[in-house]
C-alpha cells in the first residue's frame, strides 16, 4: 500500500516565520505534489515535481518555493508565512503520467496557522 | 473558465436514495477523468477512474460525455458511509501527471 507521510498533523506559526512542511513517500513514485485547499476554493495547487531536482509551478506558487533532494522526499517552503497562507496542505504522489493507472496518493494533510 | 466544475450542493439525502452528480470540463483535449472521494477533515481518496464506455463499481455507476464535455457519478441506495465530499478530477493529454479537481460537490445521507 502507497504511504506518504506529512511530517505534521497541526502546525502554528508566526507571521514571518519560515516555515518548513516535509512529505515523504515510499513507493518510488516520481511524481510529487504540493496542494493547499481552502473551504469554497478547493484543491489549488501550489509546485510539483517529476524528478528529483526538477520543480514546476502550480498555480499558485507565490509565496512558496520547494525543494526535491532526493526521489521519496518532497518539501514545501513559506520563506516567510503570511495570514493569508493559514490552510490545509497536502502533499501527493503519482507513477507515470496521471492515467488510469497511476492516480494520486495523498498525505493524511498538514493544517497550518499562521498567527 | 474553470477547468472543471461542480455543482457544490449540498445534496442531502435519505438512506437508500439514488443520487447524481455531474461534472464538466473544459478542455477538450482530457484524457483521463476520476472521481475521488473526501471524507471531513481527511485527504482525498481514489474513489473510480471513470471509462469511455462507463464503468459501475457495486452501488456506484460513472459515465463520461466527451461530446458535451461533462463526466457523472450515480450512487445507487444509499448508504450513511457514502457522507462525503466527491471530486471530479481530470488530466489534460499535455500534462504528464498532473491532475485538475473541481471543487467538490458534499452529500449527506441521513437516516
Amino acid at each position: 500500500d502507497v504511504k506518504v507521510t506529512q511530517s505534521s498533523r497541526y502546525l502554528v506559526k508566526r507571521t514571518g516565520e519560515k516555515v518548513f512542511l516535509e512529505c515523504v513517500q515510499d513507493m518510488d513514485h516520481e511524481n510529487m505534489f504540493w496542494y493547499r485547499q481552502d473551504p469554497g476554493l478547493g484543491l489549488r495547487l501550489i509546485y510539483f515535481s517529476y524528478d528529483v531536482k526538477m520543480k514546476e509551478k502550480g498555480d499558485i506558487p507565490e509565496g512558496y518555493s520547494v525543494s526535491r533532494e532526493k526521489k521519496e522526499r518532497f518539501s514545501l517552503i513559506l520563506e516567510s508565512a503570511s495570514t493569508n497562507q493559514t490552510s490545509m496542505y497536502l502533499c501527493a504522489s503519482s507513477d507515470g503520467i496521471g492515467d488510469h493507472n497511476s492516480p494520486l496518493h495523498f498525505g493524511n494533510g498538514t493544517r497550518l496557522t499562521v498567527t | 473558465r474553470k477547468e472543471v466544475e461542480q455543482d457544490p450542493g449540498p445534496f442531502n439525502v435519505p438512506e437508500g436514495a439514488t443520487v447524481a452528480f455531474n461534472c464538466t470540463y473544459s478542455n477538450s483535449a482530457s484524457q483521463s477523468f476520476f472521481w475521488y472521494r473526501q471524507d471531513c477533515r481527511k485527504e482525498p481518496k481514489l474513489l473510480m477512474s471513470v471509462y469511455s464506455s462507463g464503468n459501475e463499481d457495486g452501488r456506484f455507476t460513472a459515465q463520461l460525455n466527451r461530446a458535451s464535455q461533462y463526466i457523472s457519478l450515480l450512487i445507487r441506495d444509499s448508504k450513511l458511509s457514502d457522507s462525503a465530499t466527491y471530486l471530479c478530477v481530470v488530466r489534460r493529454g499535455s500534462t504528464l501527471g498532473r491532475l485538475y479537481f473541481g471543487r467538490g460537490t458534499q452529500l449527506t445521507v441521513w437516516p
